[in-house]
């Protein structure tokens, strides 16, 4: 049974710092990993989709990695701003159907 | 587009009444989830469905849950009879293929007193 994990639970850092959230699974035979943002009170944003046969992706000042044979993608957040203060969570697909299994959540605090 | 539209935002209730919650879909999307989240079990993927047939619905705990999706552009989920524990937020979502990304509706907070 696939497990996501995610840690650490809560990180406060100050403004402009870079940063590394961590996610880990259990089962290498995932089909693709996902990264979302949750904001209080809202729903879910997709933030990057890494498929099983990359590395990395990008966007803006959001890099996710992805390392199959260990069991862990990063998400990792240059200069952080206050606007970026969310929780995050990771998200692995395991195979051909669309079922996602979610980690708890990292939940960040950038102070202004 | 509107997004994921899920209603009511909010919802209060008594043990033992029935509960439906509503979701509509972005249009053009063929795939549709329910998704409980609680502070406990984290985010937990209730039922899919493609072109308005539930594909997986293992995550639906018990039979006082159902789902159904009677067209492309709405969703039901309703709980008979509720219980406290049901208390969640309920979020629905979409996507379509090629791409895999899902899109969040609002949520719905559900209250079992």
């Amino acid at each position: 049974k696939q497990e996501v994990t995610q840690i650490p639970a809560a990180l406060s850092v100050p403004e402009g710092e870079n940063l590394v959230l961590n996610c880990s699974f259990t089962d290498s035979a995932i089909y693709n990993l996902q990264w979302f943002r949750q904001d209080p009170g809202k729903g879910l944003t997709s933030l990057l989709l890494i498929q099983s046969s990359q590395r990395e992706q990008t966007s803006g000042r959001l890099n996710a990695s992805l390392d199959k044979s260990s069991g862990r993608s990063t998400l990792y957040i240059a200069a952080s701003q206050p606007g970026d203060s969310a929780t995050y969570l990771c998200a692995a697909r395991m195979d051909s159907s669309y079922k996602l299994i979610f980690g708890s959540g990292t939940r960040l605090l950038v102070r202004p | 587009d509107a997004g994921v539209i899920q209603s009511p935002r909010h919802e209060v209730t008594e043990m033992g009444q029935e509960v439906t919650l509503r979701c509509k879909p972005i249009s053009g999307h063929d795939y549709l989830f329910w998704y409980r989240q609680t502070m406990m079990r984290g985010l937990e993927l209730l039922i899919y469905f493609n072109n308005n047939v539930p594909i997986d619905d293992s995550g639906m705990p018990e039979d006082r849950f159902s789902a159904k999706m009677p067209n492309a552009s709405f969703s039901t989920l309703k709980i008979q009879p509720s219980e406290p524990r049901d208390s969640a937020v309920y979020f629905c979502a979409s996507s379509h293929l090629p791409s895999d990304t899902q899109y969040f509706g609002p949520g719905t907070r559900l209250t079992v007193l």
